[in-house]
């Protein structure tokens, strides 16, 4: 069964400070990841997502997250918070594998980041 | 490119009204379509998904329902809305290329008073 941990329900930061999201998943097959983002009011926005190769994985805005097997975590980083970041992040993984018609997506319950001036 | 369309964007209803949400997909064929709903300190609960025409799997047991009568459009329902029902829907697809990874439409704020 697959799940997501996303440690943390609120996190606030500076305005340039590093900003790091902690997700942490369950998989009962190699697992697929991503990261969404979600503006008041609005859908969710794919920021990035890993599915094989490279495990340091770069998205749009200047996130990036690192697959780190060993520790079963999916943690997103930004070097320099924006005002415009702030916003809902959601961690999710996919029951995808191969022959499946449908991947399902299972999401944490989201941790909404604050950016302080 | 893909865009996903979901409308109204905001609805008002009284309890007991009836309810169509349509989500509507253009730029790609035969997409994996699925509704999600969004409650307040709930996260995202996976409501219905689609695979093709007419054919519509239920995650969870409720007031609703959905339909897929063409290719890109999905439609979700209730004959008689309760209090509950009350929430963000989100509509989202996926391509058969990538079927993991799933694109979000802009939602429909739902409040059911």
């Amino acid at each position: 069964a697959q799940s997501v941990t996303q440690l943390g329900s609120h996190v606030s930061v500076s305005e340039g400070a590093l900003v790091l999201l902690r997700c942490n998943y369950s998989s009962s097959v190699p697992p697929y990841l991503f990261w969404y983002v979600q503006y008041p009011n609005q859908g969710l926005q794919l920021l990035l997502k890993y599915t094989t190769g490279a495990t340091l994985v770069k998205g749009i805005n200047g996130f990036e997250a690192e697959f780190k097997k060993s520790e079963t975590s999916f943690h997103l980083t930004k070097p320099s918070a924006h005002m415009s970041d702030a916003a809902e992040y959601f961690c999710a993984v996919s029951d995808q594998h191969r022959g499946s018609t449908l991947g399902r997506l299972y999401f944490g319950r989201g941790t909404q980041l604050t950016v302080w001036p | 490119s893909q865009t996903i369309h979901q409308w109204p964007a905001t609805l008002v209803q009284p309890v007991g009204s009836p309810l169509s949400l349509e989500c509507t997909v253009e730029g790609t064929s035969n997409p994996n379509l699925y509704w999600y709903r969004q409650a307040a300190g709930r996260g995202l609960q996976l409501l219905f998904y689609s695979v093709g025409i007419g054919q519509i799997s239920s995650e969870v047991p409720q007031n609703l329902s959905a339909s897929r009568p063409q290719d890109r459009q999905f439609i979700l329902s209730s004959k008689k809305l309760l209090l509950s029902d009350s929430g963000f829907y989100l509509c989202a697809w996926s391509g058969r290329a990538q079927k993991e990874t799933q694109y979000f439409g802009p939602g429909t704020r739902l409040l059911v008073l």
